[in-house]
């Protein structure tokens, strides 16, 4: 199984360009998140996804948008990058449906790190 | 909202054992977890806690108090790979946040020879 896995590893943006990252999971994972990790900031969750065709806001949506059309794929978009958006990117899964608390633990990607200049 | 709180740095040496605390403040607790972080790496799995007690699992143990919201990670034998940020996460139950943890800031721990 290869997990969790991200693309791409590393991006670089000028302001106001657009890109969409991807996340893939093997592990028939219902749930899939998207975070930001900033210096001193810790893991701030952007928008995640309860099952196939569904999204919700985390704490910091603003600037992004995501769709799950496939349950392995959950894709991130930046349709006008801004320099604030300059950060590294993790995805994560989990079991999520069994309803013991346990199957929350989340499997995370390796990452992507963009900077948008 | 949710309150996640640990020491921002740590250090100690090699062979030694170290604590790392997390208070939390957070409506419909349902469980609390540690990840380990290397740099420029993903956090990886390294317990989790839902009952009070202490869990063990090799050098790492993992405490709960959920009366206190206080968990701690324990690592014993200190090692030089085990120099890395330690995240603390609680997991809350049903309504529009279940699945979410909310983590910690993490704690940098440094280990020295």
């Amino acid at each position: 199984n290869a997990g969790v896995t991200q693309t791409p590893k590393f991006r670089v943006l000028k302001t106001g360009q657009s890109m969409t990252l991807l996340c893939a999971q093997d592990m028939n994972h219902e749930y899939m998140y998207w975070y930001r990790q900033d210096p001193g900031m810790g893991l701030r969750l952007i928008h995640y996804s309860v099952g196939e065709g569904t999204t919700a806001k985390g704490e910091v949506p603003d600037g992004y948008n995501v769709s799950r059309l496939k349950k392995q794929n959950f894709l991130l978009g930046l349709e006008s990058a801004a320099p604030s958006q300059t950060s590294v990117y993790f995805c994560a899964s989990s079991y999520g449906t069994s309803g013991r608390s346990s199957s929350y633990e989340q499997y995370f990607g390796p990452g992507t790190r963009l900077t948008v200049t | 909202g949710q309150n996640i709180d640990q020491p921002t740095e740590m250090t100690a040496t090699e062979g030694a054992i170290v604590q790392i605390n997390c208070t939390y403040q957070t409506s419909g607790f349902n469980g609390l977890f540690w990840y380990q972080q290397h740099a420029g790496e993903a956090p990886t799995f390294l317990s989790y806690n839902v009952l009070d007690g202490l869990e063990e699992k090799g050098r790492f143990s993992s405490f709960l108090s959920r009366s206190k919201g206080y968990s701690y990670l324990l690592l014993k034998e200190l090692q030089m790979k085990d120099s890395a940020s330690y995240l603390c996460a609680v997991t809350t139950r049903g309504g529009s946040t279940l699945g979410r943890l909310y983590f910690g800031r993490g704690t940098q721990l440094t280990v020295w020879p």
